[in-house]
């Protein structure tokens, strides 16, 4: 595998479901992210981990909760969510240092709330 | 609030030029970016302005004036396969992560 990978790449759940995405990214970056894109909005960034601690966490709801148990590794738990929690979930990974931290995203996982 | 204002879409013929205008208003600036999406696909990097002036990759090229906020992308010789989304990002401080997206703007590139 290279890159960023993500699973599942698509997900439909009922609004009392508890399920999980998960990323891994293989780059050996030490900064990782959660990003919320729905139709025709800008890019939301959710969460950033670096080197494994939360530096950003942008007012999202409770109801989807962050795990980074590595560098390597992003979870995004999710539990009674709503339906306008439905859109593209993309995880992307970077490395922090000197000068612009490209970001690497993953192909995203397509959530349907219903 | 923080904003990236794009184009929401721009159609273009193969082999013409087209230019994707972004401006900005955020607390903090520390580089302009560009990234592509197409159907169904991740983002991907294009380039970064962090001082004035013209950058070029290619057939690609993006510009920055930090004094009028504001920066495009230049696709030149467009092939079909330029068809996608393009987004303007802008790290709003340096050592930071936070990244904010423009809405990006759709191309449709036509034979």
């Amino acid at each position: 595998e290279t890159g960023v990978t993500q699973t599942p790449r698509h997900l439909v759940m009922g609004m009392t479901n508890k399920k999980s995405l998960k990323c891994e990214q293989h780059l050996g970056h030490n900064a990782m992210y959660w990003y919320k894109q729905s139709a025709k909005k800008p890019l939301e960034l959710m969460f950033v981990y670096s080197l494994e601690e939360r530096v950003e966490n942008n007012s999202v709801p409770s109801r989807f909760s962050p795990e980074c148990p590595n560098s390597s590794h992003l979870f995004l738990h999710l539990h009674t969510l709503q339906p306008e929690d439905s859109a593209l979930y993309l995880c992307a990974s970077s490395q922090r240092g000197g000068g612009y931290n490209e970001q690497f995203f993953g192909p995203g996982t397509r959530l349907t709330v219903l | 609030g923080q904003s990236l204002e794009q184009p929401s879409e721009v159609t273009a013929v193969e082999g013409a030029i087209v230019q994707i205008n972004c401006t900005y208003q955020t607390s903090g600036f520390y580089g302009l970016s560009w990234y592509q999406q197409h159907d169904g696909g991740a983002p991907t990097f294009l380039s970064y302005n962090a001082l004035d002036g013209l950058e070029e990759t290619g057939r690609f090229s993006s510009f920055l004036s930090r004094s009028d906020s504001y920066g495009y992308l230049l696709l030149q010789e467009l092939q079909m396969k330029d068809s996608a989304s393009y987004f303007c990002a802008v790290r709003d401080r340096g050592g930071g992560f936070k990244t904010i997206f423009g809405a990006g703007t759709r191309l449709f590139v036509k034979a």
